[in-house]
């Protein structure tokens, strides 16, 4: 069975801080996808990024990046230079692989961090 | 650009009622799926659809019923609604080329 730990359930930073979501996966697949969604206060899901099990190269995007680490099954999402607008809670989620079948979009989702920006 | 449209945003229920959650999609994607968000409990899948004609449980299913007679919709019926089902229902899809799955702005669900 999947599992997603994200143990931060709340962190609070003070605006311009950089800030890191832990997130700690379990599978016994060896092809997977990992995923970030922000839900902002406005309780929509807006995808950030998905990487696959093949690739563990760190992403950035802008203030965003993301450490893929296969050897300690973590995918852990640092925000630098926070903003009051990233105030949201942020999800990891797992996928199996197999697109054809649709087991993809199979999300087993964390708990979620709520990340509170403050001035 | 309708995306993933779900109605209603907001609803109150009393307990042994039924309801219907609609879901539509313009995206012609083979998968649909529902979830349930509880707090501190992250998202849960209730059932999924890899086509119409289609529906598979997903990890809560009881208490739920679906059906996928078109590609476009997949709605969730309770057919005698619980305060446990007191909860925020998302309803997404995706196509299998990307398997990226795409939210609706969710429903507010709350049993008496």
């Amino acid at each position: 069975a999947q599992k997603v730990t994200q143990a931060q359930t709340e962190i609070s930073v003070v605006e311009k801080e950089d800030v890191t979501l832990d997130c700690v996966y379990e599978t016994r697949d060896t092809t997977y996808y990992l995923f970030w969604y922000k839900q902002p206060p406005s309780g929509e899901l807006v995808f950030l990024i998905r990487r696959n099990s093949f690739d563990e190269q760190n992403e950035i995007s802008g203030r965003y990046s993301w450490n893929f680490q296969k050897s300690t099954s973590s995918f852990n999402f640092t925000i630098t230079a926070s903003q009051v607008v990233d105030s949201a809670v942020y999800f990891c989620a797992l996928s199996e692989a197999g697109l054809n079948t649709g087991t993809a979009s199979k999300l087993t989702f964390g708990t979620g961090t709520r990340l509170q920006v403050t001035l | 650009n309708a995306g993933v449209t779900q109605t209603p945003k907001f609803q109150v229920l009393k307990t042994g009622q039924s309801m219907t959650l609609q879901c539509a999609q313009d995206m012609n994607h083979e998968y649909m799926s529902w979830y349930r968000q509880d707090p501190g409990m992250g998202l849960r899948l209730i059932h999924y659809s890899v086509g119409a004609g289609i529906t598979d449980q997903g990890e809560v299913p009881n208490g739920y019923n679906v059906s996928r007679s078109t590609t476009e919709d997949f709605p969730l019926r309770l057919l005698s609604a619980a305060p446990s089902q007191t909860s925020v229902y998302f309803c997404a899809s995706s196509d299998f080329d990307r398997g990226l799955l795409f939210f609706g702005s969710g429903t507010q669900l709350s049993v008496l």
